[in-house]
C-alpha cells in the first residue's frame, strides 16, 4: 500500500530533550515536507525538500532541523523542544510540490 | 490581511444539498489550486487540483478558479454524511515548493 508513515504517532516529552520524528514514504517521491497544524492556524509548512539535494526553509523553520539522506526518509529533529511546539505535525510526500500524500499525524506534547 | 482567507464555519447542511466552499487568496502569482479534505485526526487528502483558471469536475465534485477575482470554489453536489470533513484549499506559485499555502479549513457537517 501507497502510503506515508510517521513515528511516533504520540509523544509527550519535557522541555529541552531532543527527539525525532521519523517519516518514511513507499512511493519512490522525490519531494518531502513537513507541516505543524495548530488551532486558528491551519497548516504551517516547516521545511521542504525537492530532492535529496534540495532542502529548504518554510514558513515557521525555528527550532526545527530536518535531514535527507535518502529519497525515502525525512526525519524532522526538535533539537531543544519547548512548549511552543506542541502541536501535531504532519509528513507529506509528492511527485511533485502541489499533489501531496499525508501520513497520519504525529501529536507532541512538549511540558 | 491573510494570504488566503477561508470561513472556518462550521458549516452544516442536510443531506442531498449543493455545498459551496470559497477560499479568496491575495497573491496574484499563485498558478496552482487545490482541495484537501481532512477527516478528524487524520491527514489530510488531495481532492482536486487545478491549474490557472477554470472548472473541473469529478464526479460530485467541481473546482472552480477565478483568477481575476482572486478566488476559488469548492461544489460538493449530493452531499453525503461521509462528506463530514474539513475542507483545505492550498495554492502555490509553482511545482517546486515555493509560496505553498493552506488556508486555515472550513469544517463542513451534512447531516442525515
Amino acid at each position: 500500500e501507497a502510503q506515508v508513515t510517521q513515528n511516533p504517532r504520540y509523544l509527550i516529552t519535557v522541555t529541552g530533550k531532543k527527539l525525532t520524528v521519523t517519516c518514511s514514504q513507499n512511493m519512490n517521491h522525490e519531494y518531502m515536507s513537513w507541516y505543524r497544524q495548530d488551532p486558528g492556524l491551519g497548516l504551517r509548512q516547516i521545511y521542504y525538500s525537492m530532492n535529496v539535494e534540495v532542502t529548504d526553509k518554510g514558513d515557521v523553520p525555528e527550532g526545527y532541523k530536518v535531514s535527507r539522506k535518502e529519497k525515502r526518509n525525512f526525519p524532522l529533529i526538535l533539537e531543544s523542544p519547548s512548549p511552543n511546539q506542541t502541536s501535531l505535525y504532519f509528513c507529506a510526500s509528492g511527485a511533485g510540490a502541489n499533489v501531496l500524500t499525508f501520513g497520519a499525524g504525529s501529536r507532541l506534547t512538549v511540558l | 490581511q491573510k494570504e488566503v482567507e477561508q470561513d472556518p464555519g462550521p458549516l452544516s447542511v442536510p443531506e442531498g444539498a449543493i455545498v459551496s466552499l470559497n477560499c479568496t487568496y491575495s497573491n496574484s502569482a499563485f498558478q496552482y489550486f487545490m482541495w484537501y479534505r481532512q477527516y478528524s485526526r487524520k491527514g489530510p487528502e488531495l481532492l482536486m487540483y487545478t491549474y490557472s483558471s477554470g472548472n473541473k469536475e469529478d464526479g460530485r465534485f467541481t473546482a472552480q478558479v477565478d483568477k481575476s477575482s482572486k478566488y476559488i470554489s469548492l461544489f460538493i453536489r449530493d452531499s453525503q454524511p461521509s462528506d463530514s470533513a474539513t475542507y483545505l484549499c492550498a495554492m502555490s506559485v509553482d511545482n517546486y515548493g515555493q509560496n505553498f499555502v493552506f488556508g486555515p479549513g472550513t469544517r463542513l457537517s451534512v447531516l442525515p
